[in-house]
């Protein structure tokens, strides 16, 4: 299947810092990107979504201003955690869709993002 | 909402088939059944999907009852490295697209 990669795996910050996450689609273009958050033994939950080249779209609950999403070409978002607080600590994971991918989502291996 | 309902978890014999059952009784014509596994720590993996015919590949073989209403994911020949948590999920495919909505999956551990 198709490929997706994550950078950092994993990030430890101080609180008030702001971390950035990157997911890239390595042998597909992505006409779209998600975004979910993962909290130990929960499922995954639907951050936001985006389209290359326009805004994200934020599901209910989600702070768009916290979290700053970036799509600027058809193989690479960014997630950016601003002024990181002990509470966003989780585990961070994208997906890719479309292109040679199809109506499949493809995930990456996740963030685990440990704010102190 | 959850769209599908799974058992929180099962047991399987390694080498036998694990069956993994879905209840998705309000599925709509034109919505697909995803099935997902998540191994701890680690991003989900795609396994399979379908509309209404059985499909088969490489890793499982997914059988959708003629009703909709059901599916069945079968790993033939269970390893250790199959224990994880299963995801069957039900989506609307092209013209914009969705994000998955997970529910809490099937546990299955696999005995050696």
């Amino acid at each position: 299947g198709a490929v997706v990669s994550q950078h950092p795996s994993w990030v430890i910050c101080k609180s008030g810092t702001s971390v950035k996450i990157e997911c890239r689609s390595l042998d597909f273009q992505a006409t779209t990107m998600f975004w979910y958050r993962q909290f130990p033994k929960q499922s995954l939950m639907l951050m936001a979504t985006s389209n290359e080249g326009s805004k994200a779209t934020y599901e209910q609950g989600v702070e768009k201003d916290k979290f700053l999403i970036n799509h600027a070409s058809l193989t690479l978002s960014t997630l950016t955690v601003t002024s990181a607080h002990p509470e966003d600590s989780s585990f961070y994971i994208c997906s890719a869709e479309g292109g040679l991918a199809g109506v499949v989502q493809f995930f990456g291996p996740g963030t685990r993002l440990t704010v102190l | 909402d959850a769209k599908t309902t799974q058992p929180p978890s099962m047991d399987c014999a390694e080498g036998r088939a694990a069956n993994l059952p879905c209840n998705h009784s309000t599925i709509s014509g034109n919505e697909y059944v995803y099935w997902y596994r998540q191994i701890h720590s680690q991003g989900p993996q795609y396994i399979i999907h379908g509309l209404k015919n059985n499909e088969t590949n490489e890793m499982a073989s997914l059988i959708i009852t003629e009703d909709r209403k059901s599916s069945t994911l079968i790993l033939p020949h269970a390893t250790l490295r199959d224990t994880a948590v299963y995801y069957c999920i039900v989506r609307v495919t092209g013209g914009g697209a969705d994000g998955l909505t997970f529910g809490k999956g099937t546990h299955l551990i696999i005995q050696p």
